[in-house]
């Protein structure tokens, strides 16, 4: 069954160093997100990305943040300079339709921020 | 503020019974409602999904949508030990949005002992 790949499956940075997060979405979906989940809370919803460009972000989504598909793979999540409370599990999600479809989230990567 | 609220558990039952998992959501506007499981350290992952009021039946599994008391259900019949996860309940804002950004619940336990 296809899936969404995410790499690393670890990533431990310092404070105010950039972080690259990567994803392959499944390869006939056409909706991509970031959530994020910080140790024992809830998953939260982080950016939508559709016909290369955001659809839609939330709060948590400032400056610090961006998204790129720079190619027809890879999505990826760019933190630009990382403060502690960056620190939480990242997961990458696809879709095949928009509002209403099933997201289908890769294994996540583990940023940790010292 | 869009909230999915759940009980956190965690909620015991023996092997064999069944488990019933219970959501509410606040956002009248909310039209798909989706159920994920979520081991420890791992990403969530797609149980099933709910549109219509009523019943929808897939294998053990039956989710439950009342939307005039905006409260959705998850009966996981003849639980398994292998069952034991935290249970996430997840609303899409609905609307006009076209994309799924998810509401989730902080999720419950379910533990099924042998």
């Amino acid at each position: 069954e296809p899936e969404v790949t995410q790499t690393p499956s670890h990533q431990v940075t310092q404070m105010g160093q950039e972080v690259i997060l990567r994803c392959v979405p499944i390869s006939n979906h056409l909706y991509f997100y970031w959530y994020r989940q910080i140790l024992g809370q809830k998953v939260e919803f982080l950016v939508s990305f559709y016909n290369n460009e955001i659809s839609e972000k939330s709060e948590i989504f400032d400056d610090q943040f961006s998204v790129e598909r720079p190619d027809g793979s890879n999505f990826t999540l760019k933190i630009r300079s990382t403060k502690l409370e960056d620190s939480a599990m990242y997961f990458c999600a696809s879709s095949k339709g928009g509002g209403g479809s099933p997201l289908h989230f890769g294994n996540g990567t583990r940023l940790t921020v010292t | 503020q869009k909230e999915v609220e759940q009980n956190s558990g965690p909620l015991s039952v023996p092997e064999g019974a069944i488990a019933s998992l219970n959501c509410t959501y606040s956002d009248r506007g909310s039209q798909s409602f989706f159920w994920y499981r979520q081991y420890s350290g791992k990403s969530p992952e797609l149980i099933m999904f709910i549109y219509s009021n009523g019943d929808k039946e897939d294998g053990r599994f039956t989710a439950q949508l009342n939307k005039a008391s905006q409260y959705v259900s998850l009966l996981i019949r003849d639980s398994q030990p292998s069952d034991s996860a935290t249970y996430l309940c997840a609303s899409d804002g609905g609307g006009n949005s076209g994309y799924s950004t998810l509401t989730f619940g902080k999720g419950t336990m379910l533990l099924v002992s042998p």
